[in-house]
């Protein structure tokens, strides 16, 4: 029983450059959301999508970023023209449902450092 | 302005020592979460509690939401090396699927 995938686990960009960031959720989960940890901070939202749906993107800065998450394969999180303040881990997270309860699974993380 | 304020930051004890480790708000969680997270992983997820006063128990680990859905604690007692690590605690508000997360209790347990 496979957890959360995220690949790849380290990324290293220079500035201008374009991040792709891919997730799998748990088997069975259809919820996938999307943090940041930026150093000294704590995770941050960024988004919360379903299959070919984008729910929530209200965390996710209106330039440069975008996510999806297909009908088929795994959800990613590309960052274009990368900056130096997009370092960071990202985080993947899904759950079955968006229910009160909300246990998110969590990944492994990508840790993303742009030169 | 942090939502959740965990304390303290920093922790370090000796191998069988007791401690607790506290997660605080001036709001109301609809459901709350603790994960451990070690270095270069992902967040885990050790317990959710959702109803007010509730006390949940994972061998060494209690846990418990304030009566008001306010506030959390975890316990841990005898303590071992092996939880050391980064204790987060997050909340949804209402029906909001967003997580928000504490900065964390860094905790080390040294033998």
């Amino acid at each position: 029983n496979a957890g959360v995938m995220q690949n790849p686990r380290h990324l290293v960009r220079r500035r201008g450059q374009e991040a792709r960031l891919r997730c799998s959720p748990m088997k069975g989960h259809s919820h996938v959301y999307w943090y940041r940890q930026l150093p000294e901070e704590g995770l941050k939202f960024m988004v919360y999508l379903q299959k070919e749906n984008i729910i929530d993107e209200s965390g996710m800065p209106k330039e440069r970023f975008s996510a999806e998450f297909p009908k088929e394969g795994p959800s990613i999180l590309r960052i274009q023209q990368v900056v130096r303040g997009d370092s960071a881990a990202y985080f993947c997270a899904s759950s079955p449902t968006s229910g009160s309860k909300n246990e998110q699974f969590f990944g492994p993380g990508t840790r993303l450092t742009v030169l | 302005t942090q939502l959740l304020e965990q304390s303290p930051q920093f922790l370090s004890i000796q191998e069988g020592e007791n401690l607790t480790v506290y997660c605080n708000s001036s709001s109301v969680f609809s459901s709350l979460q603790w994960y451990r997270q070690e270095p270069g992983e992902g967040p885990v997820l050790l317990v959710t509690v959702v109803t007010g006063g509730e006390v949940k128990k994972l061998k060494r680990l209690t846990f418990q939401f304030g009566d008001a859905r306010k506030d959390s604690s975890l316990h841990i007692t005898a303590a071992q090396p092996g939880d050391t690590g980064l204790y987060l605690c997050a909340g949804a508000l209402g029906s909001n699927y967003k997580l928000t997360f504490g900065k964390g209790t860094l905790l080390t347990v040294n033998p």
